[in-house]
């Protein structure tokens, strides 16, 4: 019974493309997060929400758009995807007062050719 | 905002060796220390963690210490095996409430 599940595993697809990537979590959290992991495992914040609000938004071009239907899910949608994209994307949600205790998804490994 | 900074990798042992993994921190303040863990093709799980100075977190037999004086909080294992070869990220509060900031990882690999 996975806590944060993310789909796709593995996205392979051309440049220009839109995608999206799906993210859910069943422990009752009432924030998530996307981040961004590269090629040398660095660790990138990209967004965060809090009950469907967004919290964080860091420096991503505006052609990545979050979007949280619910408190359990945060979805990623990339618009003309580009080389430089490629990368690990992982979801991962919070509990209310534990902030920093973060339950991560196995990730989504994207390849834009 | 909070920083940490931590060892480089990759490092390698061979199974039963000693183990730090050195991160320091940067911050204004005493904020909380943590230490994460990614085994192969999964996410980060949360492997310990330390909230004041001179707090140990522990578990899976790692330790780690929140020293002040050094702010530091280095990772340690007495006696490795090939089950805790992953990256290892030191993590802090970042700019906002809702924010880790992590360091660039280490790469762990144990040998039989």
């Amino acid at each position: 019974d996975t806590a944060v599940s993310q789909t796709p595993k593995y996205l392979v697809t051309q440049m220009g493309n839109d995608k999206s990537i799906k993210c859910e979590q069943n422990l009752g959290h009432d924030t998530m997060y996307w981040y961004k992991q590269d090629s040398k495992k660095f660790l990138k914040i990209m967004f965060s929400y809090n009950n469907k609000e967004l919290i964080i938004n860091e420096t991503v071009p505006n052609r990545f758009s979050p979007k949280s239907p619910d408190k359990a899910h945060l979805n990623l949608h990339i618009n003309s995807l580009e080389l430089g994209d490629s990368a690990v994307y992982f979801c991962a949600s919070s509990p209310q007062g534990a902030k920093n205790i973060q339950y991560f998804g196995a990730g989504t490994r994207l390849s834009v050719l | 905002g909070n920083s940490v900074t931590q060892m480089e990798g990759p490092v390698t042992l061979s199974e039963e060796a000693f183990l730090t993994i050195n991160c320091t921190y940067t911050a204004t303040g005493y904020p909380s220390l943590f230490w994460y863990v990614q085994y192969p093709g999964e996410g980060l799980q949360l492997l310990l963690k330390a909230t004041k100075a001179d707090d140990k977190g522990s578990n899976k037999g790692f330790e780690a210490t929140y020293r002040k004086e050094t702010t530091s909080f280095h990772l340690e294992k007495g006696s490795v095996q090939v089950s805790d070869s992953a990256v290892y990220f030191c993590a802090t509060p970042g700019a906002g409430s809702y924010q880790l900031t992590f360091g660039k990882g280490t790469k762990l690999s144990v040998i039989p």
